[in-house]
């Protein structure tokens, strides 16, 4: 069964600083990657996401991830945080085999920007 | 505007009572999920559906029931067996084009037993 982990339950950077949001994915084959933003009391919002290709792949906002094969990982950045980037951020992962249908999230990591 | 519909947005609930939350979409897909929210517990799922009259028990589906005779509409039933039904619901939709796509989300309805 394929699982996410999150490591950071919290972050704050000070707005135009860099941002990097870790995480780990385990999985036996080739996954599709997620990730998710949600504002207080609303739905989830897709950034991005990876199927197969190219490693770097981007998403709305500014945001960026990066496919790591070598160390299970799928990481989010953005060079410069604004404080509407204030929210909880989601990392998914699906099984890429036949019936595989099902998200399986992170715990989410929040994110907190200092004016 | 295509999209997913949750209602109501806030519901209350006296224990032992049952209450159906409601999920509609009209994106034309196939594929329905509901998530339960828990803070710090991430997104846990209750029940999916791939195709109208079928569906599947997620990792925590006890203490609920859903049903799915329109292709459009995936409603969730909380019974009074559900332990601790206070939590913040999530439904969403994808494609089922053999491989999974990515997911739509509704904008969630809070439940709260009073």
């Amino acid at each position: 069964a394929q699982s996410v982990t999150q490591p950071d339950i919290h972050i704050t950077v000070s707005e135009g600083a860099s941002l990097e949001l870790r995480c780990n994915y385990s999985y036996g084959a080739t996954p599709y990657l997620f990730w998710y933003v949600q504002s207080p009391g609303q739905g989830l919002q897709l950034l991005l996401k990876y199927f197969s290709g190219d490693t770097l792949v981007q998403g709305i906002k500014g945001f960026e991830a990066e496919f790591k094969r070598s160390q299970s990982s799928f990481n989010l950045r953005k060079p410069s945080v604004h404080w509407s980037d204030a929210a909880e951020y989601f990392c998914a992962v699906v099984g890429s085999g036949a019936g595989s249908y099902q998200l399986t999230f992170g715990k989410g990591t929040k994110l907190s920007v200092i004016p | 505007d295509g999209g997913i519909t949750q209602s109501p947005k806030y519901l209350f609930r006296k224990e032992g009572q049952n209450v159906t939350l409601s999920c509609e979409q009209n994106l034309n897909h196939d594929a329905m999920y509901w998530y339960r929210q828990d803070p710090g517990q991430g997104l846990r799922l209750i029940y999916y559906s791939q195709i109208v009259n079928d569906f599947q028990k997620g990792d925590i589906a006890e203490g609920y029931s859903v049903s799915r005779e329109k292709k459009e509409s995936f409603p969730l039933t909380v019974t009074s067996a559900q332990k601790n039904p206070t939590a913040f619901y999530l439904c969403a939709s994808s494609t089922r084009e053999g491989v999974a796509t990515e997911a739509f989300f509704g904008q969630g309805t809070r439940l709260t037993v009073v």
